[in-house]
């Protein structure tokens, strides 16, 4: 079975400062990695995805993640975060080769303050 | 455009009168699946569906059907709704097949309170 871990709950920052959000998975095969964002009243967007190849990803928004298989690790980061990018991060894993089920992260919330 | 509608947004209802929270997608996705969103607890999976009239149980099934009679569609019936199911709700669809269709598409949201 697959699980996931975001060691952060919520992540304050000031405007324009780097941030790191953390995620950890557990998996006996090989897997896929997402990073969604979720903004106040809204559904969950994809940022970005591993699926195979370059373990360093971009997304949308500035933002990009590094795969570590070693460590298990997909921490997503942005170089200078903005106001708007106040919102809850989910990162998510599956398992290639079947149906996309998604198992997700508890979430880290970022609050970005001027 | 892509997307994954559910209705309603917001329902508030009381313990024991049945409600159906509907999604519907445009894409021609053949998977399917229901989550609920919680604090603290992010989202967890309630069923999904591979296909028209296949369905299955994901990590939180207790209280919840669904049913699949046709692609576009994936209905989330509560018969007895409790409020322990008082949460967010969300429906995704997905594409079965290669790397490229890995993204999950996620609806807008049903805010749930049983009181």
């Amino acid at each position: 079975a697959q699980s996931v871990t975001q060691l952060d709950s919520q992540v304050p920052v000031f405007e324009e400062a780097p941030v790191e959000l953390r995620c950890n998975y557990s998996s006996s095969v090989s897997v896929y990695l997402f990073w969604y964002v979720q903004y106040p009243n809204q559904g969950l967007q994809l940022l970005l995805k591993y699926l195979s190849g370059s373990t360093l990803v971009k997304g949308i928004n500035g933002f990009e993640a590094e795969f570590n298989k070693s460590q298990t690790s997909f921490h997503l980061r942005k170089p200078s975060v903005h106001i708007s990018d106040t919102a809850e991060y989910f990162c998510a894993v599956s398992e290639p080769g079947g149906y996309s089920t998604l198992t997700f992260g508890k979430g880290t919330m970022l609050l970005v303050s001027p | 455009e892509a997307q994954v509608t559910q209705n309603p947004r917001y329902l508030i209802t009381v313990t024991g009168k049945k409600l159906t929270v509907t999604c519907s997608q445009n894409m021609n996705h053949e998977y399917m699946s229901w989550y609920r969103q919680d604090p603290g607890l992010g989202l967890r999976q309630i069923y999904y569906s591979m296909n028209v009239e296949v369905t299955d149980k994901g990590d939180v099934p207790e209280g919840y059907k669904v049913s699949r009679k046709e692609k576009r569609n994936f209905p989330l019936i509560l018969e007895s709704p409790s409020p322990n199911q008082t949460s967010l709700y969300f429906c995704a669809s997905s594409s079965r097949g290669g790397q490229a269709n890995t993204e999950a598409f996620f609806g807008q949201g049903t805010r749930l309170t049983v009181v």
